[in-house]
């Protein structure tokens, strides 16, 4: 079974401070992907950043990052510049393929770590 | 282009009642899916689609029902619903032939059953 673990509830960062949070996942899979989803309190899932597990150069989009390490099946995330509507809860999602070859996933959630930037 | 919509946003249950949970995608997507999230939780699978007809269960299907008639809706039927099932309800979809393999998740659906 896969899992996926984030060891840090909440954390809190200053505006314009960068911040790094935490993601571990267990899986014998060789081929998945990984991701990190921002939760507003409007519930809105929104996908933040995507990493696919055969590429080796971290993803990156504007300010936020990733620092994939897939021997140690570890997958952070780095917001830097944190900006005060970057507070939300942040998951991280494991997904492998439904069926081999195809592009039906199953997401996998870790419980999320809340994140609070102030001012 | 309105996305992943999902109805009602909000409803409140008596312990054996029943109710449809709505969700229609606008994006022409094959793939739809079913989570549901538990408080102070990540979200878990109940049930997926890959086209119409075409239904599949995930990790926790025991409670609900799902059908999908056409491309663009996947109702989540619950059945004599329980206190265990209250929880904040997504529904998502994705594009088969995305290598991005991104879903696309609605707004979210909160039931407490009570």
């Amino acid at each position: 079974a896969q899992t996926v673990t984030q060891s840090q509830p909440e954390m809190s960062v200053q505006e314009a401070e960068t911040v790094t949070l935490s993601c571990t996942y267990d899986t014998s899979e060789s081929n998945y992907y990984l991701f990190w989803y921002k939760q507003p309190p409007s519930r809105q899932m929104i996908l933040v950043i995507r990493q696919e597990a055969y590429k080796q150069q971290n993803a990156t989009e504007n300010r936020f990052s990733v620092n994939f390490q897939k021997a140690a099946k570890s997958f952070s995330l780095k917001i830097s510049d944190s900006q005060l509507g970057d507070t939300a809860m942040y998951f991280c999602a494991f997904m492998k393929p439904i069926y081999r070859g195809s592009t039906l996933g199953r997401l996998y959630f870790g419980r999320g770590t809340q994140l609070t930037v102030w001012p | 282009n309105a996305g992943v919509t999902q109805t009602p946003k909000f409803r409140i249950l008596k312990i054996g009642q029943s109710m449809t949970l709505q969700c229609t995608q606008d994006m022409n997507h094959n793939y739809m899916y079913w989570y549901r999230q538990d408080p102070g939780m990540g979200l878990k699978l109940i049930y997926y689609s890959v086209g119409a007809g075409i239904t599949d269960k995930g990790e926790v299907p025991n409670g609900y029902n799902v059908s999908r008639s056409t491309t663009e809706d996947f109702p989540l039927r619950l059945e004599l619903a329980a206190p265990s099932q209250t929880s904040v309800y997504f529904c998502a979809s994705s594009y088969p032939y995305d290598r991005v393999v991104e879903q696309f998740f609605g707004p979210g659906t909160r039931l407490t059953v009570l």
